[in-house]
């Protein structure tokens, strides 16, 4: 079975604050995929990134990183000197052939920046 | 444009009456899928088809029911039976692989009284 755990429900920070958004992650395949989707007030979930278990290369775009290591399951995903444009609720989904391609998706993390 | 269309956004039903969510896609996606999100909550699966004139039950398929006449269209229906429906339901599709994001549609938020 797979799960996927984002233990932080919600979290606040001040403009121009750095914030970590965790991602825990659980399955036996060897071959799976992460993902990160942004949920803004208006609900539609936009995609933010993929990553295959075989690519432990961190990311930047832009303000926004993410850290996938596989030692401790985790895929977290850090927003650099936030801005108010960034609250939303964030999702975490895990990805599996086992699973008929289906997403298992997090509880999600709301974040508010406050100006 | 591509993308996915839900309508309508906001709808109001009495109880014991069935209401059925459109969503249509424009991307040549095979695969698409139905979430139900509630407050504060993360998404669960209702239902989901990977090719036309096939679907199969998520993790709450109870209460619900759909079908896959088309490759751009992925209907829902909650029926009566569902003892819960007030919530928001966002329908998404993909590629046909675990490899590939879903696109979300801006989704339904359906009312009950």
């Amino acid at each position: 079975a797979q799960k996927v755990t984002q233990a932080q429900t919600e979290i606040s920070v001040v403009e121009k604050e750095d914030v970590t958004l965790d991602c825990v992650y659980e399955t036996r395949d060897t071959t799976y995929y992460l993902f990160w989707y942004k949920q803004p007030p208006s609900g539609e979930l936009v995609f933010l990134i993929r990553r295959n278990s075989f690519d432990e290369q961190n990311e930047i775009s832009g303000r926004y990183s993410w850290n996938f290591q596989k030692s401790t399951s985790s895929f977290n995903f850090t927003i650099t000197a936030s801005q108010v444009v960034d609250s939303a609720v964030y999702f975490c989904a895990l990805s599996a052939n086992t699973n008929a391609g289906k997403s298992t998706f997090g509880d999600g993390t709301t974040l508010t920046v406050k100006p | 444009d591509g993308g996915i269309t839900q309508s309508p956004k906001y709808l109001f039903r009495k109880e014991g009456q069935n209401v059925t969510l459109s969503c249509e896609q424009n991307l040549n996606h095979d695969a698409m899928y139905w979430y139900r999100q509630d407050p504060g909550q993360g998404l669960r699966l209702i239902y989901y088809s990977q090719i036309v004139n096939d679907f199969q039950k998520g993790d709450i398929a109870e209460g619900y029911s759909v079908s896959r006449e088309k490759k751009e269209s992925f209907p829902l229906t909650v029926t009566s039976a569902q003892k819960n429906p007030t919530a928001f339901y966002l329908c998404a599709s993909s590629r046909l692989a675990e490899a590939y994001e879903q696109y979300f549609g801006p989704g339904t938020r359906l009312t009950v009284t």
